[in-house]
């Protein structure tokens, strides 16, 4: 079953910070954070085992609540070069269901 | 510097006809995978692979066969292709054997843009 994630489009002013968050209705192993940046290939952020780690990837952070089976992506004073869209994969604990969310756009304005 | 490419960028192909989707990794990857990327509905997986000829059904595998027969190579059949598989199409590979314990990142190649007339 398919992560939300939320919102699914934001547009911020250079400078601003951002959360998107992305959130599962099955107990989850681990949350995978990517950008895709139009016309390019996604590329891996970071991954969040269960624990509740935070985990850091310059300005872009993450965080991961096990017992919401939640996960939410920082994005702190964002550049244009963070303009792309976002997906976040879960991993549930049972199985190896690896799956995708619909993605969050982002848009970074000078 | 890891790389994953695939046959084309772009492809036309005509309702019926039979098409294969290439993609190659130089990182001796255990797994690889088939995606499709639609407006809205976000990378689905087609079918993955977690070794030479295994094979597992993704999410929507109706209409689609892949095929492994050397590890660095897997590739995607359309076997009569459709109007609704008008779709960008991303290969990925990663480490591990498998998605269970430890997850490792996915490599993606550049994508391919199939459309079906």
């Amino acid at each position: 079953q398919q992560p939300v994630q939320s919102p699914q489009a934001v547009i911020l002013r250079e400078g601003e910070d951002a959360v998107i968050n992305c959130s599962s209705s099955k107990a989850l192993y681990s949350v995978h954070w990517y950008r895709q940046k139009h016309g390019e290939a996604p590329v891996f952020l970071m991954i969040l085992l269960k624990g509740g780690e935070q985990k850091g990837h310059e300005k872009i952070s993450a965080s991961f609540n096990e017992k919401k089976q939640q996960s939410s992506l920082y994005l702190t004073a964002s550049q244009l070069s963070y303009s792309g869209t976002y997906f976040c994969g879960t991993l549930t604990s049972y199985g190896q269901n690896f799956v995708f969310g619909p993605g969050t756009r982002l848009s970074v304005l000078p | 510097d890891v790389k994953v490419t695939q046959s084309s960028r772009y492809l036309v192909k005509r309702t019926g006809e039979k098409v294969f989707l290439e993609c190659v990794q130089d990182m001796d990857h255990e797994n690889m995978f088939w995606y499709r990327q639609d407006p809205g509905l976000g990378l689905r997986l087609i079918y993955f692979s977690y070794d030479v000829k295994m094979k597992e059904k993704g999410d929507i595998p109706e209409g689609y066969s892949v095929s492994r027969e050397k590890k660095e190579r897997f590739s995607l059949i359309l076997e009569s292709a459709s109007t609704n598989q008008t779709s960008m199409y991303l290969c990925a590979s990663s480490r591990s054997p498998g998605l269970g314990s430890s997850s490792y990142e996915q490599y993606f190649g550049p994508g391919t843009r199939l459309t079906v007339t």
